[in-house]
């Protein structure tokens, strides 16, 4: 069973700094693109960031780039997230997301065939 | 960036009704659109991939239709369990945006 569990959510000030990290199970994660998407409260879904299989390939929505880094661990099965120079705008719930197959190290599909149950972090002085 | 469009925003049915959504996407992507389910305080689950692809074990009553920039999602008998925010979504580059969805009420 595919089992993605965030952690590292809470309360920081604005200016502050964060990490997610995504422990994943039941599949093998080096395979897969994993992604971040965040949910503002009562608001839509935001694409956040991204990351190849192998980390190579990243990319960052405008409104994180140059303050979030997106990285993995492999060998630990884990996603991460780091966030710096948090803004109260950066209040959401964060989902690690698993991609769906694609041909080589260095791609993405996408879409998101599973999805974590979601950590909040809430930025507020 | 690719803006996606939903309509309705929301919408009341009963069970048993035909409902659809509809998403627009602000260039085209062939068929790389996909619709998510989202129940409050849940994840969103994946429903319909590569615009009319059923996601594996989601009841044959969704579907999926359209390409280019209009794509549809209809559940043919809404179920009490199909109450829920629907979202559309584009993989056809990054950032792979969503729209904003569609929240389904019970009449």
């Amino acid at each position: 069973e595919v089992q993605l569990v965030e952690s590292g959510g809470g309360l920081v000030q604005p200016g502050g700094s964060l990490r997610l990290s995504c422990s994943a199970s039941g599949f093998t994660f080096s395979s897969y693109a994993m992604h971040w998407v965040r949910q503002a409260p009562g608001k839509g879904l935001e694409y956040v960031s991204a990351t190849s299989s192998d980390g190579g390939t990243t990319y960052y929505a405008d409104s994180v780039k140059g303050r979030f880094t997106i990285s993995r661990d492999n060998s630990r099965n884990t996603l991460y997230l780091q966030m710096s120079s948090l803004r109260a705008e950066d209040t959401a719930v964060y989902y690690c997301v698993k991609d769906v197959p694609c041909s080589g190290t260095s791609c993405y599909m996408g879409y998101f065939d599973y999805w974590g149950q979601g950590t909040l972090v809430t930025v507020s002085s | 960036d690719i803006q996606m469009t939903q309509s309705p925003s929301s919408l009341s049915a009963s069970v048993g009704d035909r409902v659809t959504i509809t998403c627009r996407a602000s260039q085209r992507i062939s068929t790389y659109l996909n619709w998510y389910q989202q129940k409050p305080g849940k994840a969103p689950k994946l429903l319909i991939y590569a615009a009319s692809s059923l996601q594996s074990g989601v009841p044959s009553r969704f579907s999926g239709s359209g390409s280019g920039t209009d794509f549809t999602l209809t559940i043919s008998s809404l179920q009490p369990g199909d109450f829920a925010t629907y979202y559309c979504q584009q993989s056809y580059t990054t950032p792979f945006t969503f729209g904003p969805g569609t929240k389904v009420y019970i009449k």
